[in-house]
């Protein structure tokens, strides 16, 4: 069964960077995308990135100047840094797994991690 | 940049069909998905590539893709369908949703 757990500070203060990682369970990170969505509160899902397990990376034009996403094989987990935090960077931030891209849909997500951003 | 266009709601009663639609520029020409949120809980597929169920869905739930429209349909509505439903679409290799629509079964 595939399982996914987001994890990192529930509070992060405005113009610092924001650290989570995805610790994956049930299946190995190889051969699959990896990606990260975010959810203010309230509010629609917006998608933020993804990983291949080679480490090739995909950003949202709106925050690629802000996001970075890595992985760790060895780990079997992968992250993301969301740098300058504002308010408006405040949501659930879930992390999914998807076979390809393109062409598939996220197959598992994670539980969602809540981010605030106040000082 | 890529948008896609949801109505913020659709009621519908219990066993009537609900028809929830999803708008973007050719969007027939892509793959459309479909994901149900129910409150405090991650985002389901229950639609992909505009017509495929995965496996666990519910056959009332339907979809169909076709010049800028993208069309999920509950079909026979039951109250656990209410949720907010969400599309998705691929463009030049991102991700992209729709605003997301409520659903009201009342």
């Amino acid at each position: 069964q595939v399982q996914l757990q987001e994890s990192g500070p529930g509070l992060v203060k405005p113009s610092e960077t924001l650290s989570l990682t995805c610790s994956v369970s049930g299946v190995s990170l190889t051969n699959y995308y990896w990606s990260w969505v975010r959810q203010p509160p309230g509010k629609g899902l917006e998608w933020i990135g993804y990983i291949f397990y080679s480490g090739a990376t995909k950003y949202n034009p709106s925050l690629e100047n802000r996001v970075a996403i890595s992985v760790d094989t060895t780990r079997n987990e992968f992250s993301l840094n969301l740098r300058s935090v504002t308010a408006a960077d405040t949501a659930v931030y879930y992390c999914a797994r998807h076979p390809t891209v393109t062409t598939s849909y996220f197959h598992n997500w994670g539980q969602g991690s809540l981010v605030t951003v106040s000082s | 940049s890529y948008e896609l266009t949801q109505p913020p709601s659709v009621s519908v009663s219990p066993g009537q069909t609900a028809s929830i639609t999803c708008s973007g520029d050719k969007l027939g020409d892509k793959y459309a998905y479909w994901y149900q949120q129910k409150p405090g809980q991650s985002p389901v597929a229950v639609i992909y590539q505009d017509n495929k169920r995965p496996s666990g869905i519910p056959e009332r739930f339907s979809g169909s893709n076709s010049g800028n429209t993208a069309t999920l349909t509950i079909s026979g509505t039951q109250t656990m369908d209410e949720a907010h439903y969400y599309c998705q679409a691929w463009d030049s290799g991102t991700v992209v949703f729709g605003g997301g629509t409520k659903v009201t079964v009342l």
